[in-house]
């Protein structure tokens, strides 16, 4: 059972460049999360999904897109990576009625150069 | 204004102290309230919910005051095994009425022998 996983750790990117980040959950959450967390602020949620098929805005939404293709997957693309966008990215998952508890993945430190 | 507000610390204290972290809210119509730990470089993982009549699990001990939308989590008898960054965390709600979690941007704690 391996909870959350998260590929790549640790990306450079330069500007203009696109990416996407693999989320893997194995525990059958059906909500998952895509934050990023940058110094002296607290996690920001970029993108949700409540099921497979869904996804919505968060607060932070721009720049980025997602798609749940499959109910264990999450992906978070960037098309036009800028240097704000530097930053460590963590997935989550999570059950509907225990929303609170949120299983995050190991994180993905990325820097836009 | 942020949404949830934290002494950002650090808050050094020699092993066996009694250490208290305070956070404030402005949402009003929040209902949950949690703590999160988070480890230098690792993911956040759930710590404990706080519950108004205030809850206590072993030497950690979370209390609430909606009236003055304040939440505090006191330790005691600190361990080195808890320098960590804990987060204070809240309930708002997405489009669709779906729960969200808002995240302080953490308390910094360092142990010392």
């Amino acid at each position: 059972n391996a909870g959350v996983t998260q590929t790549p750790k640790f990306r450079v990117l330069k500007t203009g460049q696109s990416m996407t980040l693999l989320c893997a959950q194995d525990m059958n959450h059906e909500y998952m999360y895509w934050y990023r967390q940058d110094p002296g602020m607290g996690l920001r949620l970029i993108h949700y999904s409540v099921g497979e098929g869904t996804t919505a805005k968060g607060e932070v939404p721009d720049g980025y897109n997602v798609s749940r293709l499959k109910k264990q997957n999450f992906l978070l693309g960037l098309e036009s990576a800028a240097p704000s966008q530097t930053s460590v990215y963590f997935c989550a998952s999570g059950d509907p009625v225990a929303y609170y508890e949120q299983y995050f993945g190991p994180g993905t430190r990325l820097t836009v150069t | 204004r942020k949404e949830v507000e934290q002494d950002p610390g650090p808050f050094n204290v020699p092993e066996g102290a009694t250490v208290a972290f305070n956070c404030t809210y402005s949402n009003s119509a929040s209902q949950s309230f949690f703590w999160y730990r988070q480890d230098c470089r690792k993911e956040p993982k759930l710590l404990m919910s706080v519950y108004s009549s205030g809850n206590e699990d072993g030497r950690f001990t979370a209390q609430l005051n909606r009236a003055s939308q304040y939440i505090s989590l006191l330790i005691r008898d600190s361990k080195l095994s808890d320098s960590a960054t804990y987060l204070c965390v809240v309930n708002s709600f997405l489009r669709g009425g779906y729960n969200k979690l808002i995240f302080g941007a953490g308390t910094r704690l360092a142990v010392h022998p």
